[in-house]
């Protein structure tokens, strides 16, 4: 699985949106980007996925770059739960059944 | 809220000890993981299972076993606990398959003294 490189932390004022980017220049093009987060003393919570396109449900919205060496998870309107760690995880569909955390983002978003 | 209940949340054991983790689901999917969860080391897969009876070893096995003799149900145990051993402990489970996202319990925090 492709590496991923993530800033060790954020701040974001609450009701504003987080912008949390993801390097993963060597992704390969079966490899979908994935965005976990972790809030304290919890387990992983999944948030989205993509392989191309961009994605949103109701938690938040995944921009990948054209060439797929990024991707952006957008947070529209930040509030303090959703202070944690976000991990941005590169994987294959097929034959992988784990997944690998890095050290992610730790965003704070502030009052 | 992903139907996965962990069992205990808190132990303290002593080194030497047998210890049996319990992980819970209440949906009957197939694919479910043991990791345990270490500062600095992130998230590390110990054991998965993909069906009844049916495990693999994950990344960190040593030193633990699992068992799966329900569906719902995912056992770990310590045979001997070792203070290297104290670790959040999460279960998780993937719904649409092994490769696919996963969801998380909320953890088992076990202490070996």
């Amino acid at each position: 699985d492709a590496k991923t490189t993530q800033p060790p932390s954020m701040d974001c004022a609450e009701g504003r949106a987080a912008n949390l980017p993801c390097n993963h220049s060597t992704i390969s093009g079966n490899e979908y980007v994935y965005w976990y987060r972790q809030i304290h003393s919890q387990g992983p919570q999944y948030i989205i996925h993509g392989l191309k396109n961009n994605e949103t449900n109701e938690m938040a919205s995944l921009i990948i770059t054209e060439d797929r060496k990024s991707s952006t998870l957008i947070l529209p309107h930040a509030t303090l739960r959703d202070t944690a760690v976000y991990y941005c995880i590169v994987r294959v569909r097929t034959g992988a059944n784990n997944l690998f955390f890095g050290t992610g983002t730790r965003l704070t978003v502030i009052p | 809220d992903a139907g996965i209940t962990q069992s205990p949340r808190h132990k303290v054991t002593e080194t030497g000890t047998p210890v049996t983790l319990r992980c819970h689901q209440t949906e009957n999917h197939r694919y479910m993981y043991w990791y345990r969860q270490d500062p600095g080391h992130g998230l590390r897969l110990i054991h998965y299972s993909y069906g009844v009876k049916d495990t693999d070893k994950g990344e960190v096995s040593d030193g633990y076993s699992v068992s799966r003799s329900k569906t719902e149900d995912f056992l770990l145990t310590l045979e001997s606990a070792t203070s290297s051993q104290t670790s959040v402990y999460f279960c998780a489970i993937s719904p649409k398959g092994a490769a696919y996202e996963q969801y998380f319990g909320p953890g088992t925090r076990l202490t070996v003294t």
